[in-house]
């Protein structure tokens, strides 16, 4: 399977920035996706980069490096509502089927 | 616009026995999936529908797990016999044949098998 790499624990504080890293395997790339899920909840979409560069949505940003195998979300003045697991999802070209293959997510905590 | 529909939303069995869960999509989506999320870990594909017809069904344990979806729209997902380690939440997701391939999930089924 494809590897897909992020930490599992982050807190930070209101107001404050925190970014979110992820790796992955290069091999069969189609896009890379966010989703953040809250606790009990299902996955919600966040953001999607197919392209090198960044991708602005409000207080949050996503970027990809293709090269490199290497993307972050960036969370902008943080509230305690983001308080939530945020996993990379990568998509792979495996023969005539794309997969999209999920990370083990990354747990943010947002403190007062 | 209704969203992607899931049943039942809790389900507690002993190990050695069967569940069924079931599925209903947003309408129009041709693309259906079913992921299994163990507590801690991000969503795991168990299998891939386009329409009717299975497009991946590599990791699903197939000597215990078997999942339909007639006429391209509903899917129902089993397990028999259930173990232990199949304790997780079961996600049903659709997405429209575009090309993003944003996925929309359902609200998951908890099943807990003891």
């Amino acid at each position: 399977g494809q590897n897909i790499d992020q930490p599992t624990e982050m807190t930070a504080t209101e107001g404050a920035i925190v970014q979110i890293n992820c790796t992955y395997q290069t091999s069969g790339f189609n896009g890379l996706f966010w989703y953040q899920q809250h606790a009990g909840e299902a996955p919600t979409f966040l953001s999607y980069n197919v392209l090198d560069g960044l991708e602005e949505k409000g207080r949050f940003s996503s970027f990809l490096s293709r090269s490199k195998g290497y993307s972050y979300l960036l969370l902008k003045e943080l509230q305690m509502k983001d308080s939530a697991s945020y996993l990379c999802a990568v998509r792979f070209l495996s023969g005539s089927a794309r997969q999209l293959t999920f990370g083990s997510g990354t747990q943010l905590t947002v403190l007062p | 616009e209704a969203g992607v529909a899931q049943s039942p939303r809790y389900k507690i069995i002993e190990k050695r026995q069967s569940v069924a869960f079931w599925c209903n999509p947003i309408s129009g989506h041709a693309t259906l999936y079913w992921y299994q999320q163990i507590l801690g870990q991000g969503p795991k594909l168990l299998i891939q529908f386009q329409n009717n017809g299975v497009v991946d069904d590599s990791q699903l344990p197939k000597d215990r797990f078997s999942a339909e979806r007639l006429k391209g729209v509903d899917s129902t997902l089993k397990i028999q016999p259930a173990k232990l380690e199949d304790s997780a939440v079961y996600l049903c997701a659709s997405s429209p044949r575009d090309t993003t391939g944003e996925l929309f999930f359902g609200e998951g089924s908890r099943l807990t098998v003891l």
